[in-house]
């Protein structure tokens, strides 16, 4: 298994700004995952963070605008920058400790952008 | 394309009926079902996980299934308390692409 601390858990942040999400996992974990989950929608995978390599991003999701951090197996940060209210939403970071094993998650970030 | 649909979209439903909740997908190749409770500002957290050769799985008071023909699972709750009101998400791993296919969930109410 794995506890996820992850935080801010909310935030309001002015349009052009940036925010920085930190998630601490209780055990070393090869990837973790960053989505984002906006209101009445599904979780969209933003990328997945590879300890000692950059971080794989998914389509629309680019690198200038989610940097990624991951400095050892227990630690993330994902910052958002450049805020808009476009980004208000959920993110939420992820590990899954074993192949086909449950994925466990942060309590989440809920950012709202003025 | 890979997608994972959810019906219903809401449910509303009294303290200690059951309901039922469906999810229907199309992802290939077929990995595992996943099904999450969703607290409103908590993060998702795991409920059961089906594979291809699972047909039923139960967790206390949910039982989820799977036909993996149909491509079509659902997650059945019993008895049902004020704590269940959440939303429930559907999820299936891509054995190809290792990825996860999140549906957009069902948002449960239960009124006491």
């Amino acid at each position: 298994s794995a506890v996820i601390s992850q935080k801010p858990s909310r935030d309001i942040c002015q349009r052009g700004t940036s925010l920085t999400i930190q998630c601490q996992v209780d055990s070393q974990v090869t990837m973790m995952f960053w989505y984002r989950q906006q209101p009445g929608q599904s979780l969209t995978l933003i990328a997945t963070a590879n300890q000692g390599s950059e971080a794989t991003y998914e389509s629309g999701f680019v690198i200038d605008k989610f940097p990624i951090s991951r400095p050892n197996l227990t630690f993330s940060t994902l910052t958002v920058s450049n805020m808009s209210p476009e980004d208000s939403s959920i993110y939420l970071c992820s590990v899954e400790p074993g192949v086909n094993e449950k994925l466990f998650f942060g309590s989440g970030t809920q950012l709202s952008v003025l | 394309k890979n997608q994972v649909e959810q019906s219903p979209q809401s449910l509303i439903i009294l303290e200690g009926k059951n309901c039922t909740l469906q999810c229907n997908y199309t992802v290939s190749p077929f990995s595992n079902l996943r099904w999450y409770k969703q607290d409103t500002g908590r993060g998702p957290v795991s409920l059961t996980i089906m594979t291809f050769s699972e047909n039923t799985k139960s967790n206390g008071r949910y039982t989820a299934t799977l036909d993996a023909d149909t491509k079509q699972s659902s997650l059945h709750i019993t008895a049902s308390q004020l704590s269940d009101s959440a939303s429930y998400i559907c999820v299936v791993k891509n054995s190809g692409t290792y990825k996860y296919i999140f549906g957009t969930g069902t948002r449960l109410k239960v009124l006491a």
